[in-house]
């Protein structure tokens, strides 16, 4: 499949172990955020979503957590596994009255090692 | 149908020709988005179409780039006298409108484009 990217940042973590991916958001006005993931040559999935009245949100194996005084979210994966890897996107919705155009960050590439 | 579909999956094409990428969207999706995807760079907003509102081109590079969607459902991205920096791959995504309460999008697998 195709590279989604060659120079982004990369976490290399054991199949079984804990993830922890992290994302600096730009506007401090953004009040919905949303992880994607995106294997080689597919598009970005969605993961996982919060709003920013919430700090913390948990789904099936992962958990994302929001901490809006220095705009910072995170994405763990419980015991990673070997489908999990992928680039993973945060975005963030600029709160434009009546739209949803997210800005996306740069991405990081998740490899599970076996 | 089920899912984002886009076309073609891949384009090669010389410098200075034009391109139409198209995008067809999950039935009842009415907002429509394309973004583009660079090599080793995160995800640029393009243009937004929302129902029958006039859309949102404030992320077009240039204006050698133009879409448009017709009848609320098919959509055109063209990139007319392309350039190699117009190399990547286009991405295009779709939702339920705001005020049907749609938030996330589903996206497409993208047309990888490569002016040579």
């Amino acid at each position: 499949g195709e590279s989604v990217g060659l120079h982004l940042p990369t976490l290399s973590v054991q199949e079984g172990d804990n993830s922890i991916i992290n994302c600096a958001y730009s506007n401090s006005a953004s009040d919905y955020f949303i992880w994607y993931k995106q294997e080689s040559g597919k598009g970005p999935q969605f993961i996982i979503d919060i709003r920013s009245n919430m700090d913390k949100r948990q789904g099936q194996r992962v958990t994302v957590l929001l901490n809006k005084t220095v705009k910072h979210l995170s994405l763990q994966i419980a015991a990673t596994q070997p489908g999990d890897s992928a680039v993973y996107f945060c975005a963030e919705n600029m709160a434009t009255s009546g739209t949803y155009k997210y800005i996306f960050g740069t991405g990081t590439r998740l490899k599970v090692l076996a | 149908g089920a899912g984002v579909s886009q076309s073609p999956s891949n384009k090669v094409t010389e410098k200075g020709k034009d391109v139409e990428l198209r995008c067809d969207p999950i039935s009842g999706h009415t907002a429509l988005y394309w973004y583009r995807q660079s090599l080793g760079q995160g995800l640029e907003f393009l243009i937004y179409f929302q129902g029958n509102s006039a859309p949102d081109k404030s992320g077009l590079p240039s204006d050698r780039f133009s879409a448009e969607r017709t009848g609320g459902s098919v959509s055109t991205l063209t990139i007319q006298r392309t350039q190699q920096e117009d190399s990547a791959v286009y991405l295009c995504a779709s939702s339920l409108g705001v005020s049907q309460g749609g938030y996330g999008y589903t996206f497409g697998s993208g047309t990888r484009l490569t002016v040579v």
